[in-house]
């Protein structure tokens, strides 16, 4: 079974100044994909950037990129220029590519809430 | 086009009493979820349904029931809540070979 594990349960950062958020995982599968989801306080449930295993390149999304590290099972998410607005619960979360009893389902990390200093 | 839509967004039970989460879609999709969420353990899936007819086990299923009554909606049952059952639920669906999951609001639920 797939676990993966956020050792941030918080982290603060001034507004403008850069971020990043830990996410390690553990699977014996070589492909799969890892998201990072942002949680407000309205509580929905967006997402916020992803990433494909068998692609190298690092996935950007505006000011949010990925450090993805497969061989370390590594894939932290760097906010840039942060903003009041990135202020959330956020968190990483594995999905496999296999079929079956996988089906689509994502294993979440434990979250990490961000706040921003104005 | 609501997304995924959940009722009700609050509740409250006491120890013992039933009640069904309603959940619907309207996009179309085959699969659709089932999480819990609490604190200091991200969400985790109670119970999925990969298409029309079909529904499994995810990693919490113990007090809970599911059915999908149709395309569109996935319900979650309590048949007899306890206090353990305490928690936000979130239901979410996923269409064809799409990546992404959508999520609705939630529903918070105490059990007292």
């Amino acid at each position: 079974a797939q676990t993966v594990t956020q050792s941030q349960p918080e982290m603060s950062v001034q507004e403008a100044e850069t971020v990043t958020l830990s996410c390690t995982y553990d699977t014996s599968e070589s492909d799969y994909y890892l998201f990072w989801y942002k949680q407000p306080p309205s509580r929905q449930m967006i997402l916020v950037i992803r990433q494909e295993a068998y692609k190298q390149q690092n996935a950007t999304e505006n000011r949010f990129s990925v450090n993805f590290q497969k061989a370390a099972k590594s894939f932290s998410l760097k906010i840039s220029d942060s903003q009041l607005g990135d202020a959330a619960m956020y968190f990483c979360a594995y999905r496999s590519k296999a079929g079956g009893t996988s089906y689509g389902k994502l294993t979440f990390g434990q979250g990490t809430i961000l706040t921003v200093h104005p | 086009n609501a997304g995924v839509t959940q009722t009700p967004k609050f509740q409250v039970l006491k120890t013992g009493q039933s009640m069904t989460l309603q959940c619907a879609q309207d996009m179309n999709h085959n699969s659709m979820y089932w999480y819990r969420q609490d604190p200091g353990m991200g969400l985790r899936l109670i119970y999925y349904s990969a298409s029309e007819g079909t529904t499994d086990k995810g990693e919490v299923p113990n007090g809970y029931n599911v059915s999908r009554l149709n395309k569109r909606e996935f319900s979650l049952r309590l048949e007899s809540a306890a206090p353990s059952q305490t928690s936000v639920y979130f239901c979410a669906s996923r269409g064809g070979s799409s990546y992404e999951q959508y999520f609705g609001p939630g529903t918070r639920l105490t059990v007292t």
